[in-house]
């Protein structure tokens, strides 16, 4: 059974600050997602990472994979209030074509003066 | 520039009643989700559908059921809630084609239910 674990699952930030939100998860796989719920909102799709080694950037965010260590990383530079979501990352290790995603807890980030 | 909408978005029923949740999406996706969102849970997929009349049992189908006779539409059934159902449901598509083996999720807002 595909387990995805988030860490942390809180996470308070100064504007300015930067910091990492880590994903783990527990079988073979190199597709992985990274999501962006704000509060009252559904998911938003924020990175698509396809293969060992992936990065992706959009502003202040950098996601990267990396499958041998079944690892990915959500970089964040210099936080800003905007930055403040509950934040997903979600794999798929079904080996089909159906995207059958298997979800982290989710971590709560709030970015304050 | 909606395409995932579910029905309802808050829903209170009782023990014991049915309870039907629809979600139509206008993409033209060929696969359609249900999952159920739950803090410090994460989400959770009940039940996903990849064609017409086609499903899946997910990680947590007990309880629930779910209909997909168009391709546009994935209904979620719970044929008798209870109070451990109260939660937010999401509803989910994505189109299996893509060159890159990409399956990007487009949910729609979510439909909160509470059981009494």
């Amino acid at each position: 059974e595909l387990k995805v674990e988030q860490n942390p699952l809180f996470l308070s930030m100064q504007e300015g600050k930067n910091y990492t939100i880590y994903c783990n998860y527990s079988t073979t796989s190199d597709r992985l997602y990274w999501y962006r719920q704000d509060p009252g909102k559904s998911l938003e799709s924020l990175f698509v990472l396809l293969s060992n080694g992936a990065v992706k950037q959009e502003g202040r965010l950098m996601a990267s994979l990396d499958t041998k260590a079944r690892l990915s990383t959500l970089h964040i530079t210099a936080a800003v209030h905007d930055l403040s979501a509950t934040y997903f990352c979600a794999v798929d290790g079904s080996g089909t074509s159906y995207g059958k995603l298997t979800f982290g807890q989710g971590t709560i980030l709030t970015v304050h003066p | 520039d909606v395409k995932v909408t579910q029905s309802s978005r808050y829903l209170v029923k009782r023990t014991g009643e049915k309870v039907f949740l629809e979600c139509v999406q206008d993409m033209d996706h060929e696969n359609m989700f249900w999952y159920r969102q739950d803090p410090g849970l994460g989400l959770r997929l009940i039940y996903f559908s990849y064609d017409v009349k086609m499903k899946e049992k997910g990680d947590i189908p007990e309880g629930y059921s779910v209909s997909r006779e168009k391709k546009e539409r994935f209904s979620l059934i719970l044929e008798s809630a209870s109070t451990n159902q109260t939660s937010m449901y999401l509803c989910a598509s994505s189109f299996s084609g893509l060159t890159s083996g990409a399956n990007v999720l487009t949910f729609g807002a979510g439909s909160r239910l509470t059981v009494l």
